[in-house]
């Protein structure tokens, strides 16, 4: 069992430019998450969804979009990149509920220059 | 909105010391709480969560945490540290919205222990 898979492991992306981070799990959890870990700031959610074909905007969610067409696949998608956006990029799954453990990824490192 | 914070950025211990990592929250409802670590290029994993019951939780690796909610505190604490505990640690408190659960998190605190 694998959990959660992001790709890439690292980026290097000129500003302006379109990517996608792409998150699977196989854990059949309801809910997944995208969080960006900054330095000091701790982990902030970017956008959220509770079930496949729904999504919700989190604390940070401007320049970044997202879509769940299935239960597995949660990708994150910069349409323009910007250099604020550079930062490592983590995914997460869990049961939907609260006081349930979420599942984190290996994270994406990404750099915008 | 809830909100956590950890106090220290930065703790050093020595070996075979107290570990004490300081958590506070806020919350207009009974909290559920974490601890999660992270080590080195790796992504987070749970120590151990509060969500109802006894007060003093057991997690991984010889931590506990007391959820003491006169205090609005979560301090997470080990009596002895390994060489294998410096890492980064994050408290989060739970915020259940149309369904979801969102994790607010501290900016966590990085422990070094000294051997």
């Amino acid at each position: 069992i694998a959990g959660i898979t992001q790709a890439p492991t690292s980026q290097i992306l000129a500003a302006g430019r379109r990517m996608t981070l792409r998150c699977t799990q196989d854990m059949r959890h309801n809910a997944m998450y995208w969080y960006r870990q900054d330095l000091g700031l701790g982990l902030r959610l970017i956008h959220y969804s509770n079930t496949a074909g729904t999504t919700g905007k989190g604390e940070v969610p401007d320049g970044y979009s997202v879509s769940r067409a299935n239960t597995d696949d949660f990708p994150l998608t910069l349409a323009s990149a910007v250099p604020s956006q550079t930062s490592v990029y983590f995914c997460a799954s869990s049961q939907q509920g609260g006081g349930n453990e979420q599942f984190f990824g290996p994270g994406t490192r990404l750099t915008v220059l | 909105a809830q909100s956590v914070t950890q106090l220290g950025s930065h703790v050093s211990v020595s070996e075979g010391a107290l570990v004490l990592l300081r958590c506070n929250y806020s919350s207009s409802v009974p909290p559920y709480l974490f601890w999660y670590v992270q080590y080195p290029n790796q992504g987070l994993q749970l120590l151990l969560k509060y969500t109802t019951g006894a007060t003093l939780v057991k997690g991984i690796n010889g931590f506990e945490a007391e959820f003491k909610k006169s205090e609005t505190s979560f301090h997470l604490t080990k009596p002895s540290a390994h060489m294998s505990d410096a890492a980064e640690y994050f408290c989060a408190v739970s915020e259940v919205r149309r369904g979801a659960q969102k994790l607010v998190f501290g900016q966590g605190t990085r422990l070094t222990i000294n051997p």
